[in-house]
């Protein structure tokens, strides 16, 4: 079983819709959640942090469910350039690497 | 944050050259960087753990012959890939470990290698 799992997509939408990505991780003592980006050909850039209390960082809400070891990231009123792939990331604690699943592929058209 | 840089951006040689690429911390003092590799359409996969004055870590199945990392001040880590073959080609790229609250890592811009 691997360590974090994404639904790959690709999600195709139009602009202004809503989607959500779900995102499973195997290890129950992990410590921290984020959700990055990454763009064709780009580096990894953090978008934010997920917490149990769920947060929201304008358009976009992450959430964490730690009893179910899920997290999700909702993208409200999707515009053009939002098109990215989106990573699901946990970490373990300071020390170790940042572990990464597949992504999943959005893709917003007009 | 932090800012991270490496060079050459993108690489093309031969195959059975070796080829090394440069991960700077331009604004913070990183004891420990890690190098990850990335094929199309994959995660990024973590190859190796590097700290600072200390032999790296590698992940299974990473030969660390072939992939030699040096860690050789707090503000540099090299990779090199050594007798490079077409199937090494991939995008590499570095990250800066931070713990301070609130942070984790930050990434390198990345490394494409094509080897022909």
């Amino acid at each position: 079983r691997k360590e974090v799992e994404q639904d790959p997509g690709p999600f195709n939408v139009p602009e202004g819709a809503t989607v959500a990505f779900n995102c499973t991780y195997s290890n129950s003592a992990s410590q921290s959640f984020f959700w990055y980006r990454q763009d064709c050909r780009k580096e990894p850039k953090l978008l934010m942090s997920v917490y149990s209390s769920g947060n929201e960082d304008g358009r976009f809400t992450a959430q964490l469910n730690r009893a179910s070891q899920y997290i999700s990231l909702l993208i409200r009123d999707s515009k053009l350039s939002d098109s990215a792939t989106y990573l699901c990331v946990v970490f373990m604690g300071a020390g170790t690497a940042l572990i990464f699943g597949k992504g999943t592929t959005l893709s917003v058209s007009s | 944050g932090a800012v991270v840089s490496q060079h050459p951006s993108r690489v093309i040689c031969k195959s059975g050259t070796s080829v090394k690429i440069e991960c700077r911390s331009l604004d913070f003092q990183a004891t420990t960087m890690f190098w990850y590799r990335q094929f199309p359409k994959q995660s990024l996969m973590l190859m190796a753990t590097s700290n600072e004055g200390s032999k790296a870590t590698y992940e299974q199945g990473v030969e660390k012959d072939k992939f030699l990392i040096n860690h050789a001040s707090l503000t540099l880590s090299t990779l090199t890939v050594t007798s490079a073959h077409p199937e090494d080609s991939s995008f590499y790229i570095c990250s800066v470990g931070k713990w301070r609250e609130g942070e984790t890592q930050y990434f390198g811009p990345g490394t494409r290698l094509l080897v022909l």
